[in-house]
This record gives C-alpha cells, structure tokens and sequence, in this order.
C-alpha cells in the first residue's frame, strides 16, 4: 500500500529565513502529490500539486516543490518565511489510476518566529 | 461556488450514545471522502464514494461505523455507539473525480465523547 513519510514533526523557523519540508512517499509506477495546509480549527486547503510535467511545482503563498522520482520526494520550500505561514502541513499521494485513495502523511508543524 | 459543508461543527456527546455526521460536496463533484483526523496527526481515510458506490471502505471500523451517500450527493457518517477513543475531528472531501484532481475539504466536525 502506498505510504507518506513527513520525516520533521516540528520546523521552527524565524521570519525571512527559508525553509523546507521534507515529504518522501512509497514507491509506485505513477503517483500525484500534494502539498495541503491546515491552519487551527479549519480545513485542509491545497498548496499546490504534481501530476506530471516539469518537476518544479509552484504553489500558492509563495511555496514551491521539488518532485524527484529517484529518491521518491517531494520536498516543499519556501524562499522567505512569514509569521502567517504558521500553519500544519501535510504530504498527500494518490496513486495513478482510478482506484486510487488519497493518502497523507502525518504533518509537519512550521512555527515561524518574529 | 460553496465550498464542502459539514455540520454540525462540533459535537460533544456521552459514551455510548449514538452521533451522526453530514457532509455536503462541492455540485458534480463524484468523488467523496471521509477522514478521521486526531490531535497533531494527518488526516486517515475512512471511506471513499465513487457517486453512490463505497469503492474503498477497508479502514471503516464496522462494528460502529456506518456511512451512505443518498443519490451519490450528500453524505452521513455514523457511530453507534461513541467510545471515548472516537474523540477526533471527521472531516469531509470532494473531488471531481478521475485520477488526478485535488480534493476538496470542509471545515470538519470535531467530536468530543465524555
């Protein structure tokens, strides 16, 4: 079964310094990966995707990510943080075909710090 | 266009009791997920609905929980009887469908059993 693997359950960073989050998911003949934030008491809400393409994904607020069918990652950055990207971030992998779930790891929390 | 609605909000019941959850999708959406969310873990699948069809329901605890999609539109997710181990936040996504489209989440009801 497929499976995501978020290896940083905390990233506490100061503002204006970059900052990357760390996702590597099972391996799979084809798979699209998300990126989703979750800000206290809301919905998860998407950041960006991969479904196929250039490699480098960029998303909304800033945020873009690496997708290296290699090493199985899918790494998110951020060039300059901001107080308001404090938020959890979760990892997600649909397999390709159409009995794919969608699956997630298991967050990765960003503190940024004034 | 309204987003996915899930009510109630919150929900505080005792153990034993009975408690029924509803998520509305996005229209024409065909995909409809269910998740279980704990306390700064990532989201588990519960069940996903293709239109009216459970196409995946194996992380589904049975022996409590039930759900239906009437018409392959609104959903209810339901747990007979509560135990205090059921305490989490469910929350609902939608998804146009096919193999590559995001989801869309609600804003989830958390459920506190005492």
């Amino acid at each position: 079964a497929q499976s995501v693997t978020q290896l940083d359950s905390q990233v506490p960073v100061f503002e204006e310094a970059p900052v990357e989050l760390r996702c590597n998911y099972s391996s799979s003949v084809s798979v699209y990966l998300f990126w989703y934030v979750q800000y206290p008491n809301q919905g998860l809400q998407l950041l960006l995707k991969y479904l196929s393409g250039s490699t480098l994904v960029k998303g909304i607020n800033g945020f873009e990510a690496e997708f290296n069918k290699s090493q199985t990652s899918f790494h998110l950055r951020k060039p300059s943080v901001h107080i308001s990207d404090t938020a959890e971030y979760f990892c997600a992998v649909k397999n390709g075909g159409s009995q794919g779930n969608l699956i997630f790891g298991k967050g990765t929390k960003l503190s940024v710090k004034p | 266009e309204a987003g996915v609605v899930q009510s109630p909000r919150y929900k505080i019941i005792e153990k034993k009791q009975p408690v029924a959850f509803w998520c509305n999708p996005i229209s024409g959406h065909n995909t409809l997920y269910w998740y279980l969310q704990n306390l700064g873990q990532g989201p588990e699948l519960l069940i996903r609905y293709e239109n009216e069809e459970a196409v995946d329901d194996s992380q589904l605890p049975k022996d409590r929980f039930s759900a239906e999609r009437l018409k392959g539109v609104d959903s209810t997710l339901k747990i007979q009887p509560a135990e205090l181990g059921d305490s989490a936040v469910y929350l609902c996504a939608s998804s146009p469908g096919g193999i590559n489209t995001e989801a869309f989440f609600g804003q989830g009801t958390r459920l506190t059993v005492v």
